[in-house]
């Protein structure tokens, strides 16, 4: 079946430009992740949902980032007035409902956003 | 100091060779280790899933995990060029959130 995608795979982006970033989750998966990527590093938690339930936006580095997933499937993922710093690679997770491999989390490829 | 230490490498290898890579990490709460694989310009793909300490193999892949000295490992048995990528691992406690190392980045020389 098909896996998680995101729109766009690339952006770029002049400082203080507003974007945002699609993530469509695996059919019936009801968790749903965003990470935040930069060049030589391992991806970074930003925020969790459960279904349309914004869990833990704990990761989310500023004010100028927001998320939502208003149906409980597909999210976006939005930043305001972007800044040099926000230039990374901006993956989405998903994972399917159970107790079997609690949180088991299927990457999409991710956008990478260049902030100019 | 980060929650998970993981050398960037980069690392090379001849094919056939055993690969080997692992992750210290220092939360002591961690009880689920993975590994990732992360080609270039793709998301991560999950490759291995532990629970607690023991061994897990799968295919050409083992998995270690240490939790008395906080260390997990990943062998790569017979590698092949295309094995070549950068490897994740990755962990967390009960709850959801995944903590990954930096990733190690993998050749596989023909």
């Amino acid at each position: 079946g098909a896996g998680v995608s995101q729109s766009p795979r690339y952006k770029v982006a002049k400082r203080g430009q507003d974007v945002a970033l699609r993530c469509d989750p695996i059919s019936g998966h009801v968790s749903l992740f965003w990470y935040q990527q930069a060049l030589g590093q391992g991806p970074e938690f930003l925020t969790y949902f459960q279904n349309e339930a914004q869990l833990d936006k704990s990761g989310l580095p500023s004010d100028r980032f927001f998320a939502e997933r208003p149906e409980g499937s597909v999210s976006t993922l939005k930043i305001q007035r972007t800044q040099q710093e926000d230039s990374a690679v901006y993956l989405c997770a998903s994972s399917p409902p159970g107790t079997g491999r609690p949180y088991e989390q299927y990457f999409g490829p991710g956008t990478r956003l260049t902030v100019t | 100091q980060k929650e998970v230490e993981q050398d960037p490498g980069p690392l090379s290898v001849p094919e056939g060779a055993i690969v080997s890579l692992n992750c210290t990490y220092s939360n002591s709460a961690f009880q689920y280790f993975m590994w990732y694989r992360q080609y270039s310009r793709k998301g991560p793909e999950l490759l291995m899933y532990t629970y607690s300490s023991g061994n897990k193999e799968d295919g050409r892949f083992t998995a270690q995990v240490d939790k008395s000295s906080k260390y997990i490992s990943l062998f790569i048995r017979d590698s092949q060029p295309s094995d070549s990528a950068t490897y994740l691992c990755a962990m967390r406690s009960n709850d959801y959130k995944l903590s990954f190392g930096a990733g190690t980045t993998v050749t596989v020389r023909a």
